[in-house]
């Protein structure tokens, strides 16, 4: 079945530690893109990528890094220059908006990281 | 900078009820209006709004897009508690390929029987 496996599912790291969080799709989409979403509050967009070796910050960049090396994979690393990184982070995906390409959002289940 | 907002917040209907969400946002180039819905994890897309005044359908839902009142509503009718979830309005404001949402922080709509 076609989708986007985020992993893990729960990360604890200590303060201070740098951690890496999976997102790897099978949809062949293009676009690639890594959300926070914190209680009482909407999903935050980090980066997102249109192509391999390409990506662009979003509104809450500072903190974080990511790599796209391979269209199928768009890896997160939350640094220990990220004030507050407790929070449920989404990976995303989409086709490129087109003519016909509608461009929504496909969601992973999500990784709930609790630093200590 | 992007902002949508949706109200009410939470909402809590027996089954069998009708409920409206309403979202409303102030964007730079406003491209679309989504909507999804968020049982437990992973979002799921219900809609997508480009023009006003015309009503998308699935099933027991319904969303239409007033692109002068830069708002939209998503209609719930017989409600059922399968329904229960949070719903999130997003709007797409990127001009170029990629999908750019700004999120609205939810509905949290709770169906008891």
């Amino acid at each position: 079945d076609g989708g986007i496996t985020q992993s893990p599912k729960y990360l604890f790291r200590k303060e201070g530690q740098n951690v890496t969080l999976s997102c790897e799709q099978n949809l062949n989409h293009d676009a690639m893109y890594w959300y926070r979403q914190d209680p009482g509050q909407g999903l935050r967009l980090i980066y997102y990528s249109q192509i391999v070796n390409d990506f662009q910050k979003g509104d809450i960049a500072e903190g974080y890094s990511v790599s796209r090396e391979k269209k199928e994979s768009f890896p997160l690393t939350v640094t220990s220059a990220q004030k507050n990184p407790t929070a449920f982070y989404l990976c995303a995906s989409s086709i490129l908006k087109g003519t016909v390409n509608t461009g929504e959002l496909f969601f992973g289940e999500g990784t709930t990281l609790t630093v200590l | 900078e992007d902002k949508v907002v949706q109200s009410p917040l939470s909402l809590v209907v027996h089954e069998g009820d009708t409920v409206t969400l309403n979202c409303s946002y102030e964007v730079t180039n406003f491209r679309s209006l989504l909507w999804y819905k968020q049982e437990k994890k992973a979002p799921t897309f219900l809609f997508m709004l480009t023009s006003s005044g015309i009503e998308k359908k699935s099933g027991r839902l319904s969303s239409i897009l007033d692109k002068k009142e830069l708002s939209s509503i998503l209609n719930i009718t017989a409600t059922q508690t399968g329904d229960s979830a949070i719903y999130l309005c997003a709007v797409d404001s990127n001009t170029g390929t990629a999908s750019k949402l700004t999120f609205g922080t939810g509905t949290r709509l709770q169906v008891t029987l």
